[in-house]
């Protein structure tokens, strides 16, 4: 079936980077793009950015431009997130997410993965 | 960029309707037809029940329906049940490119 499984749980100190995988089955990889959506404890969704998992182009948040880089390796239909310069407000549970349509990331997003949780300690 | 706007939390009874906000400008939500809506269950994963502002996926109630006015984007639903207690997170694009949500709305079934 169609689904995403995200790497597990990090413990990271301040000024750290941490990088997550995103591992999509059951579809057509390079058919999609893959958001990044991050959601601190207690909080709300927040979006980080989008890549396309064909050509590797990617579009992030402003308030993420400069410390998130988005990644992907076509051959194990695997993505990747790595965000850098960690500070205790980035502990948060990281989710991919597949939008249900074919080559366009704006229509609504479909499929998520577990989330992995991340945890940044001072 | 600021969240959209949203409520914080609404209630009704059950076999009630209720309606969800979600207040941006013409940069994200007047100026597209591509707000998203998500339910959250409490430790659980965000799933899509409007896209494109008023579709339904297949397999979401048609109790859940979506419209907009100008700026503003709503969720309806009716005929509330307890299942529908849960977070609600508008999300639009927007007009310099990428995505965003709304800080979300907690629904009590009373």
């Amino acid at each position: 079936q169609v689904q995403l499984v995200q790497s597990g749980a990090e413990l990271k100190k301040s000024g750290a980077s941490v990088k997550v995988s995103c591992e999509a089955s059951g579809f057509n990889f390079i058919d999609y793009f893959l958001h990044w959506v991050r959601q601190a404890p207690g909080q709300g969704l927040e979006w980080m950015g989008w890549i396309n998992l064909n050509s590797g182009d990617s579009k992030y948040a402003q308030s993420f431009r400069g410390r998130v880089t988005l990644t992907l390796d076509t051959s194990i239909s695997t993505a990747y997130m790595e965000l850098s310069r960690l500070t205790s407000d980035d502990t948060a549970t990281y989710y991919c997410a597949r939008p249900w349509a074919v080559s366009t990331p704006v229509r609504g997003m479909d499929v998520w993965g577990q989330g992995t949780t991340v945890t940044v300690a001072s | 960029q600021s969240a959209l706007t949203q409520p914080a939390s609404v209630s009704g009874s059950p076999g009630q309707s209720i309606t969800i906000s979600c207040t941006g400008t013409s940069s994200d939500v007047g100026g597209y037809r591509l707000v998203s809506w998500y339910q959250q269950h409490p430790g659980k994963v965000p799933k899509l029940i409007i896209y494109e502002g008023t579709k339904r996926p297949s397999g979401v109630s048609d109790r859940f329906s979506g419209s907009k006015s100008d700026n503003t984007a709503s969720l309806t639903i009716s005929g509330l049940q307890a299942e529908d207690e849960a977070d609600y997170y508008c999300c639009s694009y927007i007009s310099t490119g990428g995505l965003l949500f709304g800080g979300g709305t907690t629904l009590t079934v009373l």
